[in-house]
């Protein structure tokens, strides 16, 4: 059964950090993309950062570029997300998700098929 | 970047109803195109990618539609545990996987 779970939020000053984990499980973590998606309370959803397989290649959205790092560890089946420089409107449920792609024709879909259940960070003085 | 507009951004509507949730991307994302269902304190749960493949496991009553731009996801019979909140996903650019801003369907 594939898992992933998240831990590692919490109550933050403004300014402060934070490491989000992702444990995953029941799947071969070093073959699929990884990504961190959050959800400010009441809000939509926001695509946050994403990662390949092998950790070489990272994006981000424009909000957190510059502040926020995606990593992961192929050997402990783990995904982080070092947070920096943390502002209240980063306080959000983050979470992590995997990527699964569909190959048809000439194309290579995406989607996020499996999802933690979320980790509150809280950026508050 | 490309942007995803949904509408409506909420909806009312009955059980047995046949309901179409619309989403519009700034440029054309062929059929890179996913939609998702959420509800209250729960994770995100995938319903169809690629713009018409149903995720397994997923009911026959959702059904997705379109390609370009313009696109529908379509509940044909709504049934008490459908109410929720739906999204919708550009994959095209793999720098940034854009949600759209969520439709809430209400019970009416």
């Amino acid at each position: 059964e594939v898992q992933l779970v998240e831990s590692g939020g919490g109550l933050v000053q403004p300014g402060g950090s934070l490491r989000l984990s992702c444990a995953a499980s029941g799947f071969t973590f070093s073959s699929y993309w990884m990504h961190w998606v959050r959800q400010a309370p009441g809000k939509g959803l926001v695509w946050v950062s994403r990662i390949n397989s092998d950790g070489s290649s990272t994006s981000y959205a424009d909000s957190v570029k510059g502040r926020f790092t995606i990593s992961r560890d192929n050997a402990k089946n783990t995904l982080y997300l070092q947070m920096n420089s943390l502002r209240a409107e980063d306080t959000a449920v983050y979470y992590c998700a995997r990527e699964r792609t569909y190959y048809y024709g000439s194309g290579s879909y995406g989607r996020f098929d499996y999802w933690g259940q979320g980790t509150l960070v809280t950026v508050s003085s | 970047d490309i942007q995803m507009t949904q509408s409506p951004s909420s909806l009312s509507a009955s059980v047995g109803d046949r309901v179409t949730i619309t989403c519009r991307a700034s440029q054309s994302i062929s059929s890179y195109l996913n939609w998702y269902q959420q509800k209250p304190g729960k994770a995100p749960k995938l319903l169809i990618y690629a713009a018409s493949s149903l995720q397994s496991g997923v009911p026959s009553r959702f059904s997705g539609s379109g390609s370009g731009t313009d696109f529908t996801l379509t509940i044909s019979s709504l049934q008490p545990e459908d109410f929720a909140t739906y999204y919708c996903q550009q994959s095209y650019s793999t720098l940034t996987y854009t949600f759209g801003q969520g439709t809430k369907l209400e019970i009416k």
